[in-house]
């Protein structure tokens, strides 16, 4: 079935390391999302990408990095310098960047812990 | 970015019809609306959008105001799996590529 993937589901790392999430979507679409949610709290916007190769901050893009080499793949890298790590992550992809006319999908997350 | 402003919460009973209104002021011609819900846990999914026309699919109905400066979906009959946070979004022109939420309406469902 068509669809985002992420993983892993739930993922567990020390402080001070980095650690990448992993997201992958085979409806070939063109743009791809990564959010930061917090308990409680809306979902804020890291990094997104409107074609292969090229992605732009979004506002809290600070202590993260992207990657986007391949169109189906979006790995974001949650690096040492992000103060608070510990958050669910959120992955989505829409046909085209912007445009509207369609739906965007989501993932189902990754919830990571830094301890 | 198109501003956004929803209310915090609302409530309803199980079965009865809910109106989530969400007030989009800023929105630019070709901006559509978009709304999403979000499960407790799970990844948002998508609800319903429409850019003038009043708009029905099989979950929800979507009414835009003349002016396109508000909109409500509507629930027609709520469940108790309706119990989630509701995202209105506008899509198009002023987003610029980014698909921003805003804090949405916490929707609870009595039984």
């Amino acid at each position: 079935d068509g669809g985002i993937t992420q993983s892993p589901k739930y993922l567990f790392r020390k402080e001070g390391q980095n650690v990448t999430l992993s997201c992958e979507q085979n409806l070939n679409h063109d743009a791809m999302y990564w959010y930061r949610q917090d308990p409680g709290q809306g979902l804020r916007l890291i990094y997104y990408s409107q074609i292969v190769n090229d992605f732009q901050k979004g506002d809290i893009a600070e202590g993260y990095s992207v990657s986007r080499e391949k169109k189906e793949s979006f790995p974001l890298t949650v690096t040492s310098a992000q103060k608070n790590p510990t958050a669910f992550y959120l992955c989505a992809s829409s046909i085209q960047p912007g445009q509207g006319k369609t739906e965007a999908f989501f993932g189902q997350g990754t919830r990571l812990t830094v301890v | 970015d198109a501003k956004t402003t929803q209310p915090n919460s609302m409530e309803s009973n199980e079965e009865e019809p809910v109106h989530l209104p969400c007030n989009h002021s800023t929105i630019s011609g070709t901006d559509y609306i978009h709304w999403y819900r979000q499960l407790p846990s799970q990844g948002p999914e998508y609800v319903i959008h429409g850019l003038t026309s009043n708009v029905n699919n099989r979950m929800a109905s979507l009414a835009i105001a003349e002016d396109r400066k508000s909109s409500t979906l509507i629930l027609h009959r709520a469940t108790l799996r309706d119990a989630a946070v509701y995202y209105c979004i506008p899509i198009g022109g002023t987003s610029y590529g980014k698909l921003t939420f805003g804090q949405g309406t916490i929707l609870t469902v009595h039984p």
